[in-house]
């Protein structure tokens, strides 16, 4: 079955460091996404992608982060400065083509990345 | 902010019982709801969803009941296998699954051998 794949499960950067979290969303999916979730807490939205642009983004999702689908298969979260909070487990999810605005279709998400700030 | 709220941290039930996962939301835009299951280590794998124009939807084991008018929503899985031991996530979607996700913060299932 065709799944979400990320890389790393693991990154441990210094607290001010740039971090690049990668994704390989479902190959006959449009719709992508990054959640993360805090230790403890909700799993909660930072970002939605479609068409080559943002579609939607949470208050978390301030200047600090970017994303970017490089080359047609992966698709990116980068924080540019990263901060103490942002420590946390980051999913990306991607969902198929909505049919006319009547999708009701699930989002699948990959394993995550663990992103622990020193 | 709780629009999704799933009020039982844990639930232990025996093997071959009925396990039922409880689930309410506040935001009445909310018109597909999904139960997402989730190991250790591991992302949230889709189990089952539900629109606003069902009350039931049912995949072998699992059945989500949908009661909008009380804004609940119910996993039930029989019979409970200890595989199925996980923490279990009600997410909900506005405008037919194409907004966001908003979680639950999740029940903690054990099924108990």
């Amino acid at each position: 079955e065709p799944e979400v794949t990320q890389t790393p499960s693991h990154q441990v950067t210094q607290m001010g460091q740039e971090v690049i979290l990668r994704c390989v969303p479902i190959s006959n999916h449009l719709y992508f996404y990054w959640y993360r979730q805090i230790l403890g807490q909700k799993v909660e939205f930072l970002v939605s992608f479609y068409n080559n642009e943002i579609s939607e983004k949470s208050e978390i999702f301030d200047d600090q982060f970017s994303v970017e689908r490089p080359d047609g298969s992966n698709f990116t979260l980068k924080i540019r400065s990263t901060k103490l909070e942002d420590s946390a487990m980051y999913f990306c999810a991607s969902m198929i083509e909505d049919y006319g605005g009547y999708s009701n279709q699930p989002q699948h998400f990959g394993d995550g990345t663990r992103l622990s700030i020193l | 902010d709780q629009q999704v709220k799933q009020n039982s941290p844990s639930l232990s039930v025996q093997e071959g019982r009925i396990s039922i996962l409880n689930c309410d939301y506040t935001n009445s835009m909310f018109d597909y709801f999904l139960w997402y299951k989730k190991y250790p280590a591991e992302g949230p794998t889709f189990l089952i969803s539900i629109s606003s124009i069902k009350d039931k939807n049912e995949d072998g084991r699992f059945t989500v009941f949908l009661n909008k008018s009380a804004k609940h929503l119910s996993l039930h899985i029989v019979p409970s296998q200890p595989g199925d031991s996980a923490v279990y996530f009600c997410a909900a979607s506005a405008n037919s699954g194409n907004t966001p996700l908003v979680f639950g913060k999740g029940t903690r299932l054990s099924v108990i051998a």
